[in-house]
């Protein structure tokens, strides 16, 4: 059975940094062609793509945020996690983790983070 | 970026119906094409990828078709539950760019 669940805080400051940890089960990132990627979805808005780290470390990021963004890798605690610097009131969404391989096939509840001072 | 556009944003349609959504890249993505179903509060569902395969579980009400820049997702008769919206999006190439939604209503 394979799970996704994302964690971090639901609320932060303006200016501060997010960092959402993405821990997962059932499957191994260090298989080959399997990735872990971050979408996020403001309330009431469309999904928005944000980074995906594949099995062999390659890290993609979307280029209207890479200034912003981190994706890292723990294969052994099977965990990914996302740093997003300098948080706006604008970044307040749904943050969604999910497993990519053809397409995002298995992703976590969602983390609702709002960005308020 | 590669843009992806979806007509409607929104339908109306009863059950039983036969409905369809097109997908629209702005450049070639060959089959890279996935569809979501997404219901309010939950993530996104998984439905087709890479165009037309559907992923294991989904029901066969549910299909997909094209290549290169127009793209289809094709429910060949409503069910209750299948009232959502939905997302095409592309992985041909990083960012994996998804499409504004369609939002399908009861009639």
């Amino acid at each position: 059975q394979i799970t996704l669940k994302e964690s971090g805080p639901t609320l932060v400051k303006p200016t501060q940094t997010l960092t959402l940890t993405c821990t997962f089960s059932g499957f191994s990132l260090s298989t080959s062609g399997l990735g872990v990627g971050w979408i996020r979805q403001p309330p009431g808005k469309a999904l928005e793509w944000l980074a995906l780290i594949y099995w062999d470390d390659d890290k993609r990021y979307n280029p209207s945020l890479k200034s912003r963004l981190a994706i890292t890798k723990d294969t052994s605690k099977n965990q990914v996690v996302l740093t997003m610097t300098n948080m706006d009131p604008v970044d307040t969404a749904t943050y969604f983790c999910a497993r990519y391989r053809w397409g995002y096939d298995y992703w976590g509840q969602g983390t609702l983070v709002t960005v308020s001072s | 970026d590669i843009q992806m556009t979806q007509s409607p944003s929104s339908l109306s349609a009863s059950v039983g119906d036969r409905v369809t959504i097109t997908c629209r890249a702005s450049q070639s993505i060959s089959i890279y094409l996935n569809w979501y179903q997404q219901k309010p509060g939950k993530a996104p569902k998984l439905l087709i990828y890479a165009a037309s395969s559907l992923q294991s579980g989904v029901p066969s009400r549910f299909s997909g078709s094209g290549s290169v820049t127009d793209f289809t997702l094709t429910i060949s008769s409503l069910q209750p539950e299948d009232f959502a919206t939905y997302y095409c999006q592309q992985s041909y190439t990083t960012p994996h760019t998804f499409g504004q939604g369609t939002k399908l209503e009861i009639k």
